[in-house]
């Protein structure tokens, strides 16, 4: 079983931030929090990884609570293109990932 | 610098039979993931190899599923004989090593329908 939780779905307006929640409350110390997405009729595709600092990339920004107990992916200025189902991975050691749902994300114009 | 490259990207069985998918992973690439993605759920990893030794086998069912990386570059992954419910994507993933801070590269899928 997964062990985060994410919204089902979400809405957001093009141009606009979109703010993708993961709840991973039972994340141990050396577990890192990664961020992929899936583009309809594609493979998933890496967005960012953190373990407890903030992280930035040319794609996203990824908050991580100070307790780690939970995380939030941004997509500063959403396009059409960003419409995908975005899952939120806990893990160690990039082995053995667990997708779960994933939120469907929709953009709209 | 070229993706992951797998084939074919449909397949139409009838259950009871066997049916093969490859996979190319990026060159250079020591690791390589096969997944299973039923229609509305995340991707369940079935197989992980390094390089061409059997790293996590552990959601495989081993009675009707085999994967093999010979050579430690392709890798083929088999259902004999297949059911109903194998009906879904195959994805193959690569990355350059097995670390916290090597993504995940994936190819576009093979869709298996068992009717």
């Amino acid at each position: 079983d997964a062990k985060t939780t994410q919204p089902p779905s979400m809405d957001c307006a093009e141009g606009r931030a979109a703010n993708l929640p993961c709840n991973h409350s039972t994340i141990s110390g050396n577990e890192y929090v990664y961020w992929y997405r899936q583009i309809h009729s594609q493979g998933p595709q890496y967005i960012i990884h953190g373990l407890k600092n903030n992280e930035t990339n040319e794609m996203a920004s990824l908050i991580i609570t100070e307790d780690r107990k939970s995380s939030t992916l941004i997509l500063p200025h959403a396009t059409l293109r960003d419409t995908a189902v975005y899952y939120c991975i806990v893990n160690n050691y990039g082995q053995n990932f667990v997708f779960g749902p994933g939120t469907r994300l929709s953009v709209l114009p | 610098e070229a993706g992951v490259a797998q084939s074919p990207r449909y397949k139409i069985i009838e259950k009871r039979q066997s049916v093969a998918f490859w996979c190319n992973p990026i060159s250079g690439h020591a690791t390589l993931y096969w997944y299973q993605q039923i229609l509305g759920q995340g991707p369940k990893l079935l197989i992980q190899f390094q390089n061409n030794g059997v790293v996590d086998d552990s959601q495989l069912p081993k009675d009707r599923f085999s994967a093999e990386r010979l050579k430690g570059v392709d890798s083929t992954l088999k259902i004999q004989p297949a059911k109903l419910e194998d009906s879904a994507v195959y994805l193959c993933a690569s990355s350059l090593v097995l670390a916290v801070s090597s993504e995940q590269f994936f190819g576009p899928g093979t869709r298996l329908t068992v009717l």
